[in-house]
């Protein structure tokens, strides 16, 4: 099994619409969380970062964690054709864990106009 | 802004041939990391370095191996390249006190034939 895991999708949705992505993990370590954007022909860039539960908001996108359930969710409100991308969860302990993420395989979002 | 560049956007070589693939980073990061990606597999951590000469192997260093002679360079060996090593790879740099975000590279695509 492994640590994170992720729906791969795909997932089309039209331009507006509320888009919810979702990540499991199984690790009772990991205390950061984190969401990753990665556009065709690009490396990921981060988009969220969160510490242990709660959710945090930034702009139309919301990371949310819930480590009683070891669940991670990101919500896109309003979305655009421009956040057509794949994302990606990933989470770490923390520690003398040398950075070392642990991602999921991504899910990839088309909005459509 | 952190830069991470990698040596190739596209590469393709010879079963046997020994590759070489180069990441620079220019923000005295301490953390390094080589991915590759595959479609429904997600990022998959071949290996990773902590420290000049320093290297960890991650989950999947068969038929690869690292240098790390410079801080701010990080290369990734094939020594005998094969073809189910085509692929895209990645690489990303980190720094502890940052919270251990990791910028990534745009990415190599590898085709061995």
């Amino acid at each position: 099994q492994k640590e994170v895991e992720q729906d791969p999708g795909p997932l089309s949705v039209p331009e507006g619409a509320i888009v919810s992505l979702n990540c499991t993990y199984s690790n009772s370590a990991f205390q950061y969380f984190m969401w990753y954007r990665q556009y065709s022909r690009k490396g990921p860039e981060l988009l969220m970062y969160t510490y242990s539960s709660g959710n945090k908001e930034d702009g139309r996108f919301t990371a949310q964690v819930d480590k009683s359930s070891k669940y991670i969710s990101l919500f896109i409100r309003d979305s655009q054709p421009s956040d057509s991308a794949t994302y990606l969860c990933a989470s770490f302990a923390g520690g003398t864990s040398y950075g070392k993420l642990t991602f999921g395989q991504g899910t990839i979002l088309t909005v459509h106009p | 802004d952190v830069k991470v560049t990698q040596s190739s956007r596209y590469l393709v070589k010879r079963t046997g041939e020994k590759v070489f693939l180069e990441c620079v980073q220019d923000m005295d990061h301490e953390n390094m990391f080589w991915y590759r990606q595959d479609p429904g597999l997600g990022l998959r951590l071949i290996y990773f370095s902590y420290d000049v000469k320093m290297k960890e192997k991650g989950d999947i260093p068969e038929g690869y191996s690292v240098s790390r002679e410079k801080k701010e360079r990080f290369s990734l060996i094939l020594e005998s390249a094969s073809t189910n090593q085509t692929s895209m790879y990645l690489c990303a740099s980190s720094l502890e006190s940052l919270g251990n975000e990791q910028y990534f590279g745009p990415g190599t695509r590898l085709t061995v034939t």
